[in-house]
């Protein structure tokens, strides 16, 4: 059971967009960022947002990050078939006095 | 560019201690910056944050594993290292070190490969 909570599956047709959810409390998301990550297969997780909301040099501004109370969304617009992904969220939890993941969002590209 | 790599045995029998060390290159683990970590993704399942460190060696561990798990560092080498002990099956797992850096929380920024590890006799 992860401390956030992902739907574990989404998807979309190329050019499409589409949003990934992720909800906390007020111990993690309450109090702080939300991160994404993005997880291609069979390689390690990669940043893709950060600070809610703030996009590492190279990721391309087709990914975007919101954040409202307990919950966050990553939104993918013109959808490509690379997007193709595990998208995990993950916060500091002020509680644990460490990072707490979400389950993981499997994106298909149809 | 800063590059983090996992290493050790990828194969160890229940009951015993699982270790693993990720190798610093490109930057200094002994910064007043970052703190630096271990997670874990079981096969087909999520990640779980396993513990953090500072380079002065003050620890953070996931309470669920806090009775089994030291994680230590060794400056002069610039590589911190895990220890897992008691393993059983449900450990199995591709164990990934990572740096940690703050922006509104402590989060990984940059992520070694990661290392598979398997617990079977």
């Amino acid at each position: 059971q992860s401390a956030l909570t992902q739907a574990p599956s989404a998807s979309g047709t190329p050019g499409q967009r589409i949003t990934i959810s992720c909800s906390g409390s007020s111990s993690n998301i309450g109090s702080n960022a939300v991160n994404w990550y993005q997880q291609l297969p069979g390689t390690a997780p990669k940043l893709l947002i950060h600070s809610n909301n703030q996009r590492p040099s190279g990721v391309p501004d087709r990914f975007s990050g919101s954040k409202s109370g307990t919950s966050a969304s990553l939104a993918i617009s013109g959808l490509q078939s690379a997007d193709e992904a595990d998208y995990h969220c993950a916060a500091w939890d002020d509680s644990l006095n460490g990072v707490v993941f979400g389950g993981g969002t499997k994106l298909t590209v149809l | 560019q800063l590059q983090l790599q996992e290493s050790g045995p990828g194969l160890v029998k229940p009951s015993e201690t699982l270790s693993l060390t990720c190798t610093v290159s490109g930057g200094s683990i002994r910064s007043n910056s970052f703190y630096w970590g271990w997670i874990r993704q079981p096969p087909g399942k999520g990640l779980e944050w396993i513990g953090s460190l500072y380079y002065s060696g003050s620890t953070f561990y996931n309470p669920s594993l806090k009775s089994r798990v030291t994680i230590s560092v060794d400056t002069s080498k610039n590589h911190f290292s895990l220890r897992l002990n008691s393993v059983t099956a449900s450990d199995t797992a591709v164990f990934y070190c990572a740096r940690l850096t703050y922006s509104g929380g402590w989060y990984p920024d940059y992520w070694g490969q990661g290392r598979l590890v398997t617990v079977s006799s």
